[in-house]
């Protein structure tokens, strides 16, 4: 099932830096790329999504880049908390809905 | 955001037996999954509940062992069958909004230990 690969597996930020984490997929009929924050003990939650028609998405601190001829999108948190130390997992799904998983990274940003 | 309730929200279960887990969503929904996410893994689809018919399974689940109930718009249950410890992992209901834009939402998960 895994069409979408997710780097790095996990990540260690320092407080106020920025956090990158990216993905590439391998289906071309996917059409909405979402990314799913995750604390321990709790089911993912929704934090920003894009779809192909657009290169970058903001929101807050969080952003979305998108390549669609390199079949890759990335997420980018600027001015990393410790509050945002969470599993990420980026995603993608098509027509079906079905969607498909990253790996994950954990994310650590330390005060 | 449509809001997701599964039940139980943690169990430990005896080898052999079978336990069903449900999902209530607060709004009709079109499309509902059910997802499995082993300890310190990714989610793998396990398969798609169709209101009114047989649910549709991805590769490497069967009915046999994840039966799948979808009774109606706003319900649906998964049964995990004769338990084995390779079975203990997060069961994740959820479903697709299409008043926001198609988005995808997950329920909080049922944290099954198989002993």
């Amino acid at each position: 099932q895994q069409q979408v690969k997710q780097s790095p597996q996990s990540l260690i930020v320092q407080k106020g830096g920025i956090s990158i984490i990216n993905c590439a997929y391998e289906n071309t009929a996917f059409d909405y790329f979402p990314w799913y924050q995750q604390f321990p003990g709790k089911g993912p939650a929704l934090l920003i999504a894009i779809r192909p028609d657009v290169s970058e998405k903001k929101e807050g601190r969080f952003t979305i880049s998108f390549n669609k001829s390199a079949k890759q999108f990335s997420l980018h948190i600027m001015d990393s908390q410790p509050g945002d130390s969470a599993t990420y997992f980026c995603a993608a799904s098509g027509n079906n809905n079905d969607m498909r998983f990253g790996a994950g990274t954990r994310l650590t940003v330390k005060p | 955001s449509a809001v997701i309730s599964q039940k139980p929200s943690r169990d430990i279960c005896q080898r052999g037996t079978s336990l069903t887990i449900q999902c209530q969503v607060d709004s009709q929904v079109t499309m509902m999954f059910w997802y499995r996410q082993q300890p310190g893994q990714s989610l793998t689809l396990i398969a798609t509940a169709n209101q009114g018919s047989e649910a549709t399974y991805e590769s490497g689940f069967v009915i046999d062992k994840f039966p799948i109930s979808r009774p109606n718009l706003t319900f649906s249950t998964l049964t995990v069958s004769n338990m084995s410890p390779e079975d203990s992992s997060i069961y994740l209901c959820s479903v697709e909004e299409q008043m926001s834009g198609n988005t995808i939402y997950f329920g909080e998960g049922s944290w099954l230990t198989v002993v």
